[in-house]
């Protein structure tokens, strides 16, 4: 089983479509969460944290259920400029260990006009 | 302005033919870290540096080698490439964990594309 698990899509929606892209993890020992953006062939770049109250930003909304290693991301009124891979990302470094980054191997939306 | 940069950004090159691809970043970050991204396994940790002269293995270090001498450089080292190291690197920079936070965001370099024949 993979440590960080997710739906590869790809996820074809219209302009203005609410789409929800779902991660599992498997380390329950893991300490935080993200979201990154990656754009064909480019660096990816973190979207947003994930924290368990669940957090937004603007159209993007996230949550952690850690009792199901679940994590979540939610895109409201979609616009063009959201197609991208997006990457569920999991630390499992601690304290002074290290930012041990887990990458899912991510979903791709495609927002149609 | 911020930034990772990577050279080069393409390379072609023939199996055994050393070669290195330097990362350097300019926000003072200690920690740096190599990735490689393939399709379908994602991005995958080759090495990491906590800081100046220390570096350690992730999960892919078979074939590479890493040293960090100075703060703002980090080079991969291939000495032998091998067609299974074609892939997509990315090179990346943050501050530690520990400096109060559990995570600091991680910057990625724009990543250099590899084909070993």
């Amino acid at each position: 089983r993979k440590e960080v698990e997710q739906d590869p899509g790809p996820f074809n929606v219209p302009e203005g479509a609410t789409v929800a892209f779902n991660c599992t993890y498997s380390n329950s020992a893991s300490q935080s969460f993200f979201w990154y953006r990656q754009d064909c062939r480019k660096e990816p770049k973190l979207l947003m944290s994930v924290y368990s109250s669940g957090n937004e930003d603007g159209r993007f909304t996230a949550q952690l259920n850690r009792a199901s290693q679940y994590i979540s991301l939610l895109i409201r009124d979609s616009k063009l400029s959201d197609s991208a891979t997006y990457l569920c990302v999991v630390n499992t470094g601690y304290g002074g260990a290290t930012n041990k980054l887990i990458f899912g191997t991510g979903t791709l939306l495609a927002v149609q006009p | 302005e911020a930034q990772v940069t990577q050279n080069p950004r393409y390379l072609i090159t023939v199996t055994g033919k050393k070669l290195t691809v330097t990362c350097s970043q300019n926000m003072n970050h200690e920690y740096m870290s190599w990735y490689r991204q393939d399709p379908g396994l994602g991005l995958r940790q080759i090495y990491y540096s906590m800081n100046v002269e220390v570096t350690d293995k992730g999960d892919v270090p078979e074939g590479y080698k890493v040293s960090r001498k100075e703060k703002r450089n980090f080079p991969l080292i291939l000495e032998s490439p091998s067609p299974n190291q074609t892939s997509l690197y990315f090179c990346a920079s943050s501050l530690p964990s520990y400096q109060g936070r559990l995570y600091n965001e991680q910057f990625f370099g724009p990543g250099t594309r590899l084909t070993v024949l």
